[in-house]
């Protein structure tokens, strides 16, 4: 079992639908979560980013963590043609100065008109 | 602000070439980091460094790949000899230290292919 899990898609989904990306992961030792996105041919932007457990709100994006279930998800409102992406999901161990992130494969995300 | 700067943005080149990627890390930061990535494993890292020291090189995947640090503005990841499958996207990120949330900011890559 990989460490962290996410479905690769395509997702296509409507302009203005609410999106909805998961991930699952298998180390209980993972207590930062966060949420990048990254253009075609471009190198991946920090989007949110999540301690422990809990739902954090930033403008149309919302990261919600279970880590009771092992399960983070990122929810995007009003979705709009600069969402299509790929979007990776990435955590880390609160091990000191360890700084190595866990990335999922991410989901490429494209809008329909 | 200038980001992180990687050169080329695209190499190809004949397997058993030795190849050398270059990042310039955004001034101030203290942690650099090395990733590939490819459809297959996704975004892997490699190696990071703080304060120009390697903390952590379990992803190098073995003796052909090197990865150096000379000083705070410069970095080089350097594949000697290469092989078809270490073609892939090559990428570089800094952070700072202090807080445990500061971002890691990446470079555009570098996109690697070896016939």
């Amino acid at each position: 079992q990989k460490e962290v899990e996410q479905d690769p898609g395509p997702l296509s989904v409507p302009e203005g639908a609410i999106v909805s990306l998961n991930c699952t992961y298998s180390n209980s030792a993972f207590q930062y979560f966060m949420w990048y996105r990254q253009y075609s041919r471009k190198g991946p932007e920090l989007l949110m980013y999540t301690y422990s457990s809990g739902n954090k709100e930033d403008g149309r994006f919302t990261a919600q963590v279970d880590k009771s279930s092992k399960y983070i998800s990122l929810f995007i409102r009003d979705s709009q043609p600069s969402d299509s992406a790929t979007y990776l999901c990435a955590m880390r161990t609160n091990g000191g100065s360890n700084y190595k992130l866990t990335f999922g494969k991410g989901t490429l995300l494209t809008m329909n008109p | 602000d200038a980001g992180v700067i990687q050169s080329p943005r695209h190499e190809v080149t004949e397997m058993g070439q030795e190849v050398t990627l270059r990042c310039k890390p955004i001034s101030g930061h203290d942690y650099l980091f090395w990733y590939r990535q490819t459809m297959m494993r996704g975004l892997e890292l490699l190696i990071y460094f703080n304060n120009n020291v390697p903390i952590d090189d379990s992803g190098m995947p073995e003796d052909r790949f090197s990865a150096k640090m000379p000083n705070a503005s410069f970095s080089t990841l350097k594949i000697q000899p290469s092989e078809p499958r270490d073609s892939a996207v090559y990428f570089c990120a800094s952070s700072t230290t202090g807080f445990s949330n500061q971002p890691q900011h990446f470079g555009d890559g570098t996109r690697l292919s070896i016939l």
